[in-house]
C-alpha cells in the first residue's frame, strides 16, 4: 500500500513570498490533516479534513495560510506571505477516521530567510 | 485546556537496557493514548496504543501502561537495540474530536 506523499521535500523563500505544499494520502482515507513541527517540539495541528469538508481550522492562521482538499483527495497548503516563524516541517497525515491510525508523509522543511 | 507533559526530553541507554518514557496529561476526558516514533527526516509512526478501558498493552518489546486515576501514562521499550535510536511522542485525544494533542517529545538514545 503506497503511504502519503508529500512535495515538496525541501523549500527555502525569503518572507513575504508565497509557498505552497502538496499532499496525496493514503487511498480511501476520508480524513486529512496538515500539522506544523517546529523543530523541538511535537506536531502541532494546522487543518483537519473530513473527505472534501473542513472539520477544525481553529489553529490555522487564516490571514497568511490557507488550505484545501480537491474532491476529498488531494490537498494544499499555502502560505502568503510568509514570515521567519513559519520556518518548520509541514507534516501531511490520513487516516480512516475516527480513532483510526494516522499515516504521515515524509514532511515539507520549510526555511523562510 | 489539553495539555501533554513529556518527560524526559532526552534518554540515554546502554544497548540491551530497558527505557521507559512518562506523560502525563490534564484533560480526564481523553481516552485515546497513542505513541509514535520519529526518526530523521522522517514522518512520525506509530508504534502502539492504547485506548482508556485497558491498563496495559504489549507488543513484543514495547509496551504501554495507563493509570487513569493519576493521569499518566508510559512507553516502556525492553531489550533496547540501535535502531531504537529516534524521537518518541505521547498523544492524547477525546472521543469529541479524535484530535490528537502531541507532548514535546523525548529524544532516546542507544548507546552501543
Amino acid at each position: 500500500e503506497a503511504g502519503v506523499a508529500q512535495s515538496p521535500r525541501y523549500k527555502i523563500i525569503e518572507k513575504r513570498q508565497s509557498v505552497a505544499f502538496w499532499c496525496n494520502p493514503i487511498s480511501g482515507h476520508a480524513t486529512l490533516y496538515w500539522y506544523q513541527q517546529i523543530l523541538g517540539q511535537g506536531p502541532k495541528l494546522l487543518i483537519q479534513f473530513q473527505n472534501n469538508g473542513v472539520v477544525d481550522d481553529s489553529q490555522l492562521p487564516k490571514d497568511r495560510f490557507s488550505a484545501e482538499r480537491l474532491k476529498g483527495v488531494d490537498s494544499t497548503l499555502k502560505i502568503q506571505p510568509a514570515k521567519l516563524e513559519d520556518s518548520a516541517v509541514y507534516l501531511c497525515a490520513s487516516s480512516a477516521g475516527g480513532f483510526e491510525t494516522q499515516y504521515f508523509g515524509p514532511g515539507t522543511r520549510l526555511l523562510v530567510l | 485546556g489539553e495539555n501533554v507533559e513529556q518527560h524526559p526530553s532526552t534518554l540515554s541507554v546502554q544497548e540491551g537496557d530497558s527505557a521507559v518514557i512518562k506523560c502525563t496529561y490534564s484533560d480526564s476526558a481523553s481516552n485515546y493514548f497513542p505513541w509514535y516514533k520519529q526518526e530523521l527526516g522522517k514522518g512520525p509512526q506509530l508504534i502502539i496504543d492504547i485506548r482508556s478501558n485497558v491498563g496495559e498493552k504489549k507488543d513484543q518489546r514495547i509496551a504501554v501502561t495507563l493509570n487513569k486515576t493519576a493521569k499518566h501514562f508510559s512507553l516502556h521499550i525492553t531489550e533496547t537495540q540501535p535502531e531504537d535510536s529516534a524521537v518518541y511522542f505521547c498523544a492524547e485525544a477525546l472521543n469529541s474530536n479524535y484530535q490528537l494533542i502531541w507532548g514535546a517529545g523525548t529524544k532516546l538514545i542507544i548507546k552501543p
